[in-house]
């Protein structure tokens, strides 16, 4: 099966530094990857879609210069919190859509647990 | 914008009993995938059913689509411990392969 990586899983920093995320596609290439965020007990909130080679397409009400995303290419895509306060403490999950095969099917990765202090 | 809302939002059975969850969109769909997460992990996909379908089976799982009533629902039979979980249902609404997810249910399953 597909494998998506997340890295890291845990992530505790101060408030006011800036935080990066990874999602690698293993053993697939993904023009589209996802990015969710998520608060305990509660479902994904989609926050961007990232496309490989263009910049993302971020959902209303997330604010672009606070989320950084890049894909840079078809394996990767990373999510950047800069300036991070404690109300971006979250659980962040990143997803990839195969560009090669049945394309509705999406993988996540594991998730990152960012506490913001 | 969360497009779905499941119920129950939390559901515990005894270990063999049947378990149904139910999920209700708003919009309409290409499609409607059933999803498995373990806490604090990532998601894993369970099982896909088109818009022009109205029953599909996976093993234990048994997912039906009414999209008249934009409503769906997911059954596992004879569960097992190892089933307990939160399970969310996410809707396909367009042609761009997003997902957009229900609130889920928290799934426990007592041995």
């Amino acid at each position: 099966g597909a494998v998506v990586s997340q890295h890291p899983s845990r992530v505790i920093c101060k408030s006011g530094t800036s935080v990066k995320i990874e999602c690698r596609s293993l053993d697939f290439q993904a023009t589209t990857m996802f990015w969710y965020r998520q608060f305990p007990k509660q479902s994904l909130m989609l926050m961007a879609t990232s496309n490989e080679g263009s910049k993302a397409t971020y959902e209303q009400g997330v604010e672009k210069d606070k989320f950084l995303i890049n894909h840079a290419s078809l394996t990767l895509s990373t999510l950047t919190v800069t300036s991070a306060h404690p109300e971006d403490s979250s659980f962040y999950i990143c997803s990839a859509r195969p560009s090669d095969r049945g394309r509705e099917k999406l993988f996540f990765g594991s998730g990152t647990q960012l506490s913001v202090l | 914008s969360q497009q779905g809302e499941e119920d129950p939002q939390a559901l515990s059975i005894q270990e063999g009993e049947n378990a149904t969850m139910n999920c209700s969109y708003k919009t309409s769909i290409n499609n409607l995938q059933w999803y498995r997460q373990n806490s604090g992990r990532g998601l894993v996909h369970l099982i896909l059913i088109r818009s022009n379908e109205r029953e599909k089976h996976s093993g234990r799982l048994r997912v039906t689509l009414d999209t008249s009533k934009k409503s769906s629902s997911l059954l596992i039979t004879a569960s097992r411990a190892a089933d307990t979980a939160s399970y969310f249902c996410a809707t396909g609404p367009d042609s761009s392969y997003k997902l957009i997810f229900g609130s889920g249910t928290r799934l426990l399953v007592r041995p």
